[in-house]
């Protein structure tokens, strides 16, 4: 499944399938970008992060891809599991002592 | 053993009171944040200390006013509460705001006014 959204979006994808989110960053200046997950009642908790020089990386059932030509981030997450339900959210900063903004999440919803 | 751990977790009080977030992390951290999420989910950062330093201050009514007595206490005291400052409100911490900037954040203060 893959998700667009300019607001709290839902993807909602079956166990087992892979689940793509996909976030539009706005500061071309942005040199670092991270993905959190936020489950229920929880703080945001860090996942992967990429650094501009970078295209792609990837963590343990996970993949982060960037394209800093349409600024576009997207996170790929393999044979997703119910545990996988929450909360993702993009964000950029750009260097020094710059905020880390983030971006609208999306509620990623996995069916058993 | 909490990282980043705020209190109290939940906070329903009158408008126009005065109330306050305490915040502690023991993870050795120089920077710590206070952070806004609405009814939306959206997260939008409000102060950031550096060593005990205010560096960030986003455009926050003054009512809302940070403390960091040392590099590892973030408070967050807010006088005259009013409705629309219910939310949740994140503290969070990172090594250094410059060189490593991966955030860990504590389970949140909701906070309802009434």
């Amino acid at each position: 499944g893959e998700n667009v959204g300019l607001h709290l979006p839902t993807l909602s994808v079956q166990e087992g399938d892979n689940s793509i989110i996909n976030c539009a960053y706005s500061n071309s200046a942005s040199d670092y970008f991270i993905w959190y997950k936020q489950e229920s009642g929880k703080g945001p908790q860090f996942i992967i992060d990429i650094r501009s020089n970078m295209d792609k990386r990837q963590g343990q059932r996970v993949t982060v891809l960037l394209n800093k030509t349409v600024k576009h981030l997207s996170l790929q997450i393999a044979a997703t599991q119910p545990g996988d339900s929450a909360v993702y959210f993009c964000a950029e900063k750009a260097g020094g002592y710059q905020k880390v903004t983030f971006g609208i999440g999306t509620k990623l919803q996995v069916i058993p | 053993d909490t990282a980043v751990s705020q209190t109290p977790k939940y906070l329903v009080t009158q408008m126009g009171n005065d109330k306050s977030i305490k915040c502690e992390q023991n993870l050795g951290h120089d920077t710590m944040y206070w952070y806004k999420q609405d009814s939306k989910k959206f997260l939008k950062i409000m102060f950031s200390y550096n060593n005990k330093e205010l560096i960030i201050n986003e455009t926050v009514p003054n009512r809302f006013s940070p403390k960091s007595p040392d590099k590892a206490h973030l408070n967050l005291h807010i006088n005259s509460l009013e409705l629309g400052d219910s939310a949740v409100y994140f503290c969070a911490s990172s090594l250094d705001s410059s060189l490593n900037e991966k955030l860990f954040f504590g389970s949140g203060t909701q906070l309802s006014v009434l």
